[in-house]
């Protein structure tokens, strides 16, 4: 069974930095990109970045570039999302997705992580 | 970017009714596109891939239809579990992005 497991909400600052986390099993995790989507309290959701099998590509939405990163370690079956120079825009429940095949298409999501960004 | 706009944004039905949720894109995004439920405090399901492709284990109830820049998502008999936020996606270019969403209420 595909399971993907966020860790690392929290509150935090304006300004403040904060480490996503995904935990991925019941799967080949090496052979999939990986994603983060997000979803502000209310509202609907937004493609935050993508990462392919070996890092060597990466994605970002513009609002999040030279702030987020998104990276992975296939030893560990983990995807990461290091936020840096966080806004009150950047609240949101942070989903962890599996893409399918080469494409962005979102088959399979974690439950989620809150980020909350407030003084 | 291409914007993604669903109608209606909020809808009533009943049980065993049938309806149709349209996604119209700002530009020709081909078939490259998808449709996810959402159901309140879960995470999205992938419901419909590559325009009109159901998912493993998504019931047959659910079909989806276009190409270009309309595209239509049909609950053909609604069940009680179908009453959800419901959500079109493009991935024809980056950045993707989702449409705002439409809510079907019982």
């Amino acid at each position: 069974e595909v399971q993907l497991v966020e860790s690392g909400g929290a509150l935090v600052q304006p300004g403040g930095s904060l480490r996503l986390s995904c935990a991925a099993s019941g799967f080949t995790f090496r052979n999939y990109w990986m994603s983060w989507v997000r979803q502000a309290p209310g509202k609907g959701l937004e493609w935050v970045a993508n990462i392919n099998q070996d890092g060597s590509a990466i994605h970002y939405v513009d609002s999040v570039k030279g702030r987020f990163t998104i990276s992975r370690d296939n030893a560990k079956n983990s995807v990461f999302l290091q936020m840096n120079s966080l806004r009150a825009e950047d609240t949101a429940v942070y989903f962890c997705a599996r893409l399918y095949g080469d494409v962005t298409i979102f088959d399979f999501w974690g439950q989620g992580t809150l980020v909350t960004v407030s003084s | 970017d291409i914007q993604l706009t669903q109608s209606p944004p909020f809808l009533s039905a009943s049980v065993g009714d049938r309806v149709t949720i349209t996604c119209r894109a700002s530009q020709d995004i081909s078939n490259f596109l998808a449709w996810y439920q959402q159901k309140p405090g879960k995470a999205p399901k992938l419901l419909i891939y590559t325009a009109s492709t159901l998912q493993s284990g998504v019931p047959s109830r659910f079909s989806g239809s276009g190409s270009g820049t309309e595209f239509t998502l049909t609950v053909a008999s609604l069940q009680p579990e179908d009453f959800a936020t419901y959500y079109c996606q493009h991935r024809h270019s980056y950045p993707v992005t989702f449409g705002q969403g439409t809510r079907l209420d019982i």
